[in-house]
């Protein structure tokens, strides 16, 4: 079946240090990919739309210049959390639909990134 | 905008108990509904996805209902083990823009 890695599967930063995730489809083509914050017993939530070749869609609320998202192809999204604090510390997820971001379609999600910001 | 709720927050049984856990969505103009299970510090796994034209999805011990007119979902799990303690969110796929509304997940433990 479909597969989605991300690396690092755990991050430790000093607060106001960049830290990059990296989510890439290993066995498909993804031309949209979205990215989830998930706080500590609490559920997922959207945080933004990658999409290959153009600028992403971040929900209302999610800073763009402080959540960079780059789609540099079609497997691979990557998140960078710009100038990091404490209250960033979260379970960072991934996911990519398996027919580019058809709507009949199954999500794959990655293990997580778990960042810890000092 | 949609919202999902999912009840109970969480749900302790002894081994071997038939369960159902419960999702509900505010939009019934929905594409497909996937329930997960997520252990603690762990990512995602995918259970069943229930397209909208479908009625229910089995996979083995786990069964997945959907009724879309009145928002509802239901996941039965038969004969519960203590290797199903996990918590279990459904997602919810909208018309548009492909991507996946959580609800809050339902924390399940079952005991030996």
């Amino acid at each position: 079946g479909a597969v989605v890695s991300q690396h690092p599967s755990w991050v430790i930063c000093k607060s106001g240090t960049s830290v990059k995730i990296e989510c890439r489809s290993l066995d498909f083509q993804a031309t949209t990919m979205f990215w989830y914050r998930q706080f500590p017993k609490q559920s997922l939530m959207l945080m933004a739309t990658s999409n290959e070749g153009s600028k992403a869609t971040y929900e209302q609320g999610v800073e763009k210049d402080k959540f960079l998202i780059n789609h540099a192809s079609l497997t691979l999204s990557t998140l960078t959390v710009t100038s990091a604090h404490p209250e960033d510390s979260s379970f960072y997820i991934c996911s990519a639909p398996t027919i580019a971001g058809g709507l009949a379609d199954t999500q794959y999600f990655g293990p997580g990134t778990r960042l810890t910001v000092l | 905008k949609q919202e999902v709720t999912q009840i109970p927050a969480a749900l302790s049984v002894p081994e071997g108990e038939n369960l159902v856990l419960n999702c509900s969505f505010t939009d019934s103009a929905i594409y497909n509904l996937q329930w997960f299970r997520q252990d603690p510090g762990k990512g995602l796994t995918s259970l069943l996805l229930i397209q909208s034209s479908q009625r229910e999805q089995t996979s083995g011990r786990l069964n997945a209902s959907l009724d879309k007119s009145s928002g509802r979902s239901t996941l039965y799990i038969a004969a519960s083990q203590p290797g199903d303690s996990a918590t279990y969110l459904c997602a919810v796929k909208g018309t548009n823009a492909g991507k996946s509304t959580f609800g809050d997940g339902t924390t399940l433990t079952v005991k030996p």
